[in-house]
């Protein structure tokens, strides 16, 4: 299957600072490029995504960057929070449509 | 907010036993899916599943595995003879479109322990 490489595998910012974790894929035919973020024992829940042809997209202090031509993608939280501490994934669907292919997670800790 | 149920949150069968997981997908979706996660990794695709027939399954979804909808509401995860190495949280997913740039709504997730 498609390889998507995350970074880093760990993360410790103090609470404010911002936090950036960086994706690469394989598969030039992803255009779906979606974030979770994985609180200890609780399901994925999607935080933000994006599409191919756009660039970027931001929700409040969660924002997305996507640069197709060296099939790089990152997530960026500004001002952080004690709460945004969890495993982050990011994920690449498949050339198929139906699958997404995972990121090993980041694990991020916001300490006050 | 409409949700993904599983069940049983947590399953501990023996070597070998057969194993039922299952899945209540939200109403009006039409799509589905099981990942697995095992502890400490990354979560991984074993298949999708649209019109009563697998779309798309991955290498790990060998002839051990198998899923069914028996009714209009479940969607099931069958694992005949298990192994150790099945050890893992399992999700259920469902989305109302037909790739998976609709968006996601995983379930809680079963946890399954073979010992």
């Amino acid at each position: 299957g498609e390889n998507v490489e995350q970074h880093p595998s760990t993360l410790s910012v103090q609470e404010g600072d911002s936090a950036v974790i960086k994706c690469t894929y394989s598969d030039s035919a992803s255009n779906y490029f979606p974030w979770y973020k994985q609180e200890l024992g609780k399901r994925p829940q999607l935080i933000i995504d994006i599409r191919s042809n756009v660039g970027e997209k931001k929700d409040q202090r969660i924002a997305v960057t996507l640069n197709k031509t060296a099939k790089h993608f990152s997530l960026h939280i500004t001002e952080t929070q004690p709460e945004d501490s969890a495993v982050y994934f990011c994920a690449a669907n498949s050339n198929s449509g139906y699958a997404l292919n995972f990121g090993k997670g980041t694990s991020l800790l916001v300490t006050p | 907010e409409p949700e993904v149920t599983q069940t049983p949150s947590h399953q501990v069968t023996q070597m070998g036993q057969e194993v039922i997981l299952r899945c209540v997908p939200i109403s009006n979706h039409l799509y589905f899916y099981w990942y697995r996660q095992i502890l400490g990794q990354k979560v991984e695709f074993l298949v999708s599943f649209y019109n009563n027939e697998i779309s798309e399954k991955s290498e790990i979804f060998d002839d051990q595995f198998s899923v069914e909808r028996p009714d209009g509401s479940n969607f099931t995860l069958k694992i005949r003879s298990t192994k150790l190495e099945d050890s893992a949280m399992y999700f259920c997913a469902s989305s109302e479109g037909w790739d998976s740039s609709y968006g996601y709504t995983f379930g809680s997730g079963t946890r399954l322990t073979v010992v």
